[in-house]
């Protein structure tokens, strides 16, 4: 079954810095991969979503991801963290053909003043 | 409003009652499922309902659990004889058909005493 990695629980970033968050995913190529948001007491928000038309992908709030085949990665980027970043970030990927979502474990981002 | 609206947003119970949580789905979504997250974790699936079928049971954790959608739209996840372990965020999350993204509500945060 198809499962997915996030390395490191909890990330620190200070305001303006680069952030990276990682996800690799199992050895199978996925026919899709996502990133969700999650804020204080509330759901999930999509981020952004891969598929195979495009390697890079583009998000809202300036996030972008890149699906690396090689590196069986699709780590989340964003160039200069906003203190509005803080949140728990989620990696998924379908479960099965194409139904329920495998989630990470999540990575806690914190941005610093 | 026209996202996924789940009821109670919060709800305490005693050992041993029975709960139900509410969710109502985007407007003419197709699919519908349930996820149960930990405090700390990602959310975990529980089952998935094409309309009124209920296609997916398997993450449903025991036969206390239960689930229905019998108009194809509002769903009631159902918890009976509820345990200390039944404590969590229950998810809904809604899409226009599998392999579309889904779009969750703000949770329901069970605490059972």
């Amino acid at each position: 079954a198809q499962s997915v990695t996030q390395l490191g629980s909890h990330v620190s970033v200070s305001e303006g810095a680069l952030v990276l968050l990682r996800c690799n995913y199992s050895s199978s190529v996925p026919p899709y991969l996502f990133w969700y948001v999650q804020y204080p007491n509330q759901g999930l928000q999509l981020l952004l979503k891969y598929t195979s038309a495009a390697t890079l992908v583009k998000g809202i709030n300036g996030f972008e991801a890149e699906f690396k085949k090689s590196e069986t990665s699709f780590h989340l980027t964003k160039p200069s963290a906003h203190m509005s970043d803080a949140a728990e970030y989620f990696c998924a990927v379908p479960a099965n053909a194409g139904n329920m979502l495998t989630f990470g474990g999540g990575t806690r981002l914190m941005v610093k003043p | 409003g026209a996202g996924v609206s789940q009821s109670p947003r919060y709800k305490v119970a005693k050992r041993g009652q029975d709960v139900a949580l509410r969710c109502d789905p985007i407007s003419g979504h197709v699919s519908l499922f349930w996820y149960q997250q930990a405090l700390g974790q990602g959310p975990e699936f529980l089952t998935y309902f094409q309309n009124e079928a209920q296609l997916d049971k398997s993450g449903l954790p025991s036969d206390r659990f239960f689930a229905e959608r019998p108009e194809g739209s509002v769903s009631t996840l159902k918890i009976q004889r509820t345990q200390q372990e039944d404590s969590a965020v229950y998810l809904c999350a809604s899409s226009l058909h599998s392999h579309q993204p889904q779009h969750f509500g703000d949770g329901t945060r069970l605490s059972i005493l």
